[in-house]
């Protein structure tokens, strides 16, 4: 079955970077568009960016536009998320997900197929 | 934006029970809607996608209906592992997820 493993993640200060790494397995990497979504304590799911199977498109929700940056490596079947400029509110658990797309009665739908377990990231002084 | 609201934001029910969870978007997302469940502690879990197509895998008490605005999530017959938060998501535009809906032991 799939696999997917999130590193990385830990303390660090406001205004602080820190690298996640999401190790993938059992897929076919480089076929696959991959996101991260994050969960604060306590609180709901929230889509963070995307990335296409080649690395030609990615996207970034709001909150963390022109801060975070993704990308992949496909020769290590590796995604990654640099964060800068590190705020209190992006403390929470980071996931790495594998998207699938499926036609479903003449239109593409999109959704997260499979979950990494998550690494935590903590912004605090 | 499109804004995701789930109804209610929790429920107490009891084994056996049918229960329904409820998702509205705040503009027609056709049948862009996936639903997923979550343990404490764990990563969420897909169960739903196109808003009726069951995952591979997830028993059969799960369904889903909706098309536009308005979609629910059903369990036909709540068993002791489905005790659990329930999230929809859309993925018409960026993808966003409803805030969840919290299934506890009446």
């Amino acid at each position: 079955e799939v696999q997917l493993l999130e590193s990385g993640g830990g303390l660090v200060q406001p205004g602080g970077s820190l690298r996640l790494s999401c190790a993938a397995s059992r897929f076919t990497f480089s076929s696959y568009a991959m996101s991260w979504v994050r969960q604060a304590p306590g609180k709901g799911l929230e889509w963070v960016s995307d990335i296409s199977g080649s690395s030609g498109n990615t996207y970034y929700a709001d909150s963390v536009k022109g801060r975070f940056t993704i990308s992949r490596d496909n020769s290590k079947n590796t995604l990654y998320l640099q964060m800068k400029s590190l705020r209190a509110e992006d403390t929470a658990v980071y996931y790495c997900a594998k998207e699938e797309a499926t036609m479903v009665r003449g239109v593409i739908i999109y959704y997260f197929e499979y979950w990494g377990q998550g690494t935590l990231v903590t912004v605090s002084s | 934006d499109i804004q995701m609201t789930q109804s209610p934001s929790s429920l107490s029910a009891s084994v056996g029970d049918r229960v329904t969870i409820t998702c509205r978007a705040s503009q027609t997302i056709s049948t862009y809607l996936n639903w997923y469940q979550q343990k404490p502690g764990k990563a969420p879990k897909l169960l739903i996608y196109a808003a009726s197509s069951l995952q591979s895998g997830v028993p059969s008490r799960f369904s889903g209906s909706g098309s536009g605005t308005d979609f629910t999530l059903t369990i036909s017959s709540l068993q002791p592992e489905d005790f659990a938060t329930y999230y929809c998501q859309q993925s018409h535009s960026s993808p966003l997820f409803g805030g969840g809906t919290k299934v506890e032991i009446k």
